[in-house]
């Protein structure tokens, strides 16, 4: 059954660096996402990704916040400047088409110290 | 208010027992909805999406009630494996998911 697969699994950084989140998302799927979950908390959405472009963010998602798809497999999230609240579990999801069904990656730890 | 809103539990049930959680959500433009479970420090996986109809899975039962804007997931002759956290998770008129906090079940033996 094809799936999400995510790397690394655990991330830590110093706060101030810059840390890049790998997916590679479930391959006929258009719909690309990153959530993250503060441990505790419940999942919020950050951004989603089609046709090569953001369709939608939230205010979490500022401008230390970027996402690209860089080789038609790959989608990433960028973090440039980490900060100590960045700490979370960090999800890819990705579905066929808006609405439908997401699949979630076994996510990324980043623990920003 | 909060957009997705689930009693956050824990319920404790024994093997066997049947076990119903709900949810409510604030947004009547909500568009579709699912149950979806989370493991401990894993990632949440998609359980059942829910309709107006109602549908079942095995021992899973999904209902929604969109004049009420509420949701419920019933699990019939629980297992311990069952023991999980359930996330009720709304789909507006965009694509992003909104997740209610979940609820712990805990199935003893």
């Amino acid at each position: 059954e094809p799936e999400v697969t995510q790397t690394p699994s655990h991330q830590v950084t110093q706060m101030g660096q810059e840390v890049i989140l790998r997916c590679v998302p479930i391959s006929n799927h258009l719909y690309f996402y990153w959530y993250r979950q503060i441990l505790g908390q419940k999942v919020e959405f950050l951004v989603s990704f089609y046709n090569n472009e953001i369709s939608e963010k939230s205010e979490i998602f500022d401008d230390q916040f970027s996402v690209e798809r860089p080789d038609g497999s790959n989608f990433t999230l960028k973090i440039r400047s980490t900060k100590l609240e960045d700490s979370a579990m960090y999800f890819c999801a990705s579905e066929t088409g808006a609405g439908y069904e997401q699949y979630f990656g076994p996510g990324t730890r980043l623990t920003v110290t | 208010r909060k957009e997705v809103e689930q009693d956050p539990g824990p319920f404790n049930v024994p093997e066997g027992a049947t076990v119903a959680f709900n949810c409510t959500y604030s947004n009547s433009a909500s568009q579709s909805f699912f149950w979806y479970r989370q493991d401990c420090r894993k990632e949440p996986k998609l359980l059942m999406s829910v309709y107006s109809s109602g549908n079942e899975d095995g021992r899973f039962t999904a209902q929604l009630n969109r004049a009420s804007q509420y949701i419920s997931l019933l699990i019939r002759d629980s297992k311990l494996s069952d023991s999980a956290t359930y996330l009720c998770v709304v789909n507006k008129d965009t694509d992003k998911l909104i997740f209610g906090t979940g609820t712990r079940l805990q199935v003893f033996p």
